[in-house]
């Protein structure tokens, strides 16, 4: 079970607009719409931004968003802003009946 | 207001057994809408998913497969990790999470708890 592709890191400035891809294979994120993303603030746990590939929680600002395309998540941010700064995880659902997260995207904004 | 807690010993020598503790609040575990599972993160690096506990069966991560155990006590809202013949590199902070089922959405997280192998 190897983990989804994620870029090391990306980086924006306040009220630019980003996007961190998820690559994973035609047994995870390209086989179910089963994809989330989480938000990762140092020494904190891990919130829930975006599930079921493009569903946002309650509480969760308008300007996140998520798409698929083929074997290929993608998280959108945009209005960046300096809260924003944070490490971005995505997470697929597999064929196994397991679970496997990406690497991780470590966010900067300028 | 659902609430997750982690609890459980800091320190474990190698080769001995972890155990850990999640004491829900706010929900009743035996409700068939949740899955409930442990994450892990080991300093300075990525998540790793652990395993999930459901009434109907428990699936883990095939690298840990072998040495992990979930189980849960509804009458205590509790539900528990052991991972046998720990080493060094399971050393990490441990989250428990509850996730919907048939969804990707794990909405709530425990604050976590760290973990060190070390004799």
């Amino acid at each position: 079970q190897s983990a989804l592709t994620q870029p090391a890191s990306v980086s924006g400035s306040p009220g630019q607009s980003i996007t961190i891809s998820c690559t994973g294979t035609n047994s995870d994120v390209g086989g179910y719409d089963y994809v989330s993303w989480y938000q990762q603030h140092p020494g904190k746990a891990p919130r829930l931004m975006i599930y079921d590939v493009s569903n946002r929680p309650s509480g969760v600002s308008s300007r996140f968003s998520g798409s698929k395309s083929g074997n290929t998540a993608s998280l959108t941010i945009s209005g960046l802003q300096a809260e924003d700064e944070a490490d971005y995880y995505c997470n697929s659902y597999t064929t196994t009946y397991t679970w496997v997260f990406g690497g991780g995207t470590r966010l900067t904004v300028l | 207001q659902v609430q997750l807690q982690e609890s459980g010993p800091g320190l474990v020598k190698p080769s001995e057994t972890l155990s850990l503790t999640c004491t829900v609040s706010g929900v009743s575990m035996s409700s068939i809408t949740y899955y409930w599972g442990w994450i892990r993160q080991p300093p300075g690096k990525g998540l790793e998913w652990i395993g999930n506990f459901y009434y109907s069966g428990n699936t883990y991560n095939p690298s840990l497969k072998s040495r992990v155990t979930i189980s849960a006590d509804a009458s205590k809202n509790q539900f528990s990790l052991e991972l046998r013949s720990v080493t060094a590199a399971d050393t990490a902070v441990y989250f428990c999470a509850r996730r919907w089922g048939s969804s990707s959405r794990r909405d709530i997280w425990g604050q976590g708890t760290m973990v060190t192998v070390s004799s």
